[in-house]
């Protein structure tokens, strides 16, 4: 059974760098059918694509965020990471890790870190 | 950018009765849909892909419909479990959208 854990700092100054790693575990990183996502939720609010990643380093990123994201992958140990640059307030969300089939639906999702981004 | 918009923003419903929910694209998707539930304090879980088919799992009184611009999730008989947010998002264009989501709460 798959499963995806997100990890990182719960709290970023405004201006500096968030970096989380997903870890994933009961599946193959490095199939190729999938690829490895991040999707944010501010609070109280919707959903958010941030980007996705292929085990191959391909990787594909929201328009709106591109200027500011970096993604990566590390097959040998079973995980993707993200870096977002120049935080600010509106930063402030659930960060999800999620599988995504083809580039097309997402499953399944891990729990969600919550990001704070305050001075 | 493929814009999803969903109505109503929020649903009152009893137990045991049925809902109907909407999602219009701003441009056709084809059957390219899904539909995700999140319960409270809870990540997202995928419902619906392609428009209509359920993962395993799904319970059967989950249903979804639709081509082009206009999709629907039915959902029948609806248990304590389903008061949720219901989410459809577009995969046809490369950039990933969600609606705004539809509140299913208790009448």
């Amino acid at each position: 059974q798959v499963q995806l854990q997100e990890s990182g700092p719960g709290l970023v100054k405004p201006s500096q760098t968030l970096s989380l790693n997903c870890t994933v575990s009961g599946y193959s990183i490095t199939n190729d059918d999938y690829f490895w996502s991040w999707i944010r939720q501010p609070p109280g609010k919707g959903l958010e694509w941030i980007g996705y990643i292929h085990h191959s380093g391909s990787a594909y990123y929201s328009p709106s965020l591109k200027s500011r994201l970096s993604m990566s992958v590390d097959s040998s140990r079973g995980l993707f990471s993200l870096r977002l640059y120049s935080l600010t307030a509106a930063d402030t969300a659930i960060y999800y890790c999620v599988r995504c089939l083809s580039r097309n639906w997402f499953a399944p999702w891990g729990q969600g870190t919550l990001v704070t981004v305050s001075s | 950018e493929i814009l999803m918009t969903q109505s109503p923003a929020t649903l009152s419903v009893s137990p045991g009765e049925s809902a109907t929910l909407s999602c219009r694209a701003s441009q056709s998707v084809s059957s390219n849909l899904a539909w995700y539930q999140q319960r409270p304090g809870q990540a997202p879980r995928l419902l619906i892909y392609n428009t209509s088919t359920r993962p395993t799992g799904i319970p059967p009184r989950f249903s979804g419909s639709g081509f082009g611009t206009e999709f629907t999730l039915a959902i029948s008989s609806l248990q304590s479990e389903d008061f949720a947010v219901y989410y459809c998002q577009q995969y046809d264009d490369w950039v990933f959208t969600f609606g705004p989501g539809t509140k299913v709460d208790i009448k």
